[in-house]
């Protein structure tokens, strides 16, 4: 089935820095999706990106949906304490198969104030 | 507006046992998905169901069952429980069936299997 690599795994920084993640696959995905999700809670959706080479801000977040249709990246500017979490990459074939949302494994992020 | 519900949030059950873990949509959504969600891994997809059909199927065993009733709610049925089976339940609903609808996850039942 189809595998998403997300790195890095996790990250320690200080508030106020700019922070990078990002997924790739080796199947083509015709949306990419960026989550968050905080203890106990279930994932919340950040960004949402629909074509190939699609470039998405939302606030402080912009995501890039790769040209290959085979990666994504996420970048959280001027990171805060509310940052902290798991961020989530979810890629979406369509076809039939839109309701199967294949995620990555998380990038755990903790900011320190 | 309601998000989308999940019962219970805590269950422990033991090996062996049945669970019905239970999924109220966002009032208008007509697809609902059930993901699993191991500790320190992502959600794996387990069912999507649209207008009351299963449309989808993850690589999970026939002892998980899914359905959706006339109001668009779902149960997610697990028998024969496992120790494997504690995880995170999400249940994700969505307006329609479509690549541009988006999923809204709920906060999720955590099974316990002891």
């Amino acid at each position: 089935g189809q595998q998403l690599n997300q790195s890095p795994q996790s990250m320690f920084i200080q508030e106020g820095e700019d922070v990078s993640m990002n997924c790739t696959s080796s199947s083509i995905f015709n949306t990419w999706l960026w989550y968050k999700q905080d203890p106990g809670e279930g994932p919340v959706l950040l960004i949402a990106l629909y074509k190939a080479g699609e470039l998405t801000s939302n606030g402080r977040l912009t995501a890039q949906f790769g040209i290959t249709r085979k990666d994504s990246f996420l970048n959280i500017s001027a990171s805060i304490p509310s940052d902290v979490g798991i961020y989530f990459c979810a890629g979406q074939l369509g076809d039939t198969s839109y309701g199967k949302l294949t995620f990555g494994q998380g990038t755990i992020l903790t900011v320190h104030p | 507006d309601a998000g989308v519900t999940q019962s219970p949030t805590h269950l422990i059950k033991t090996r062996g046992q049945h669970v019905t873990l239970r999924c109220s949509p966002i009032s208008g959504h007509k697809s609902v998905s059930w993901y699993q969600q191991v500790l320190g891994q992502g959600p794996q997809f387990i069912f999507q169901y649209y207008e009351k059909e299963e449309r989808g199927r993850g690589n999970f065993p026939d002892r998980f069952s899914a359905r959706q009733f006339p109001n668009y709610s779902s149960e997610l049925n697990v028998n024969a429980l496992l120790l494997g089976d504690s995880a995170l339940y999400l249940c994700a609903s969505s307006l329609d069936w479509g690549i541009n609808y988006g999923y809204t996850f709920g906060s999720g039942t955590r099974l316990t299997v002891v």
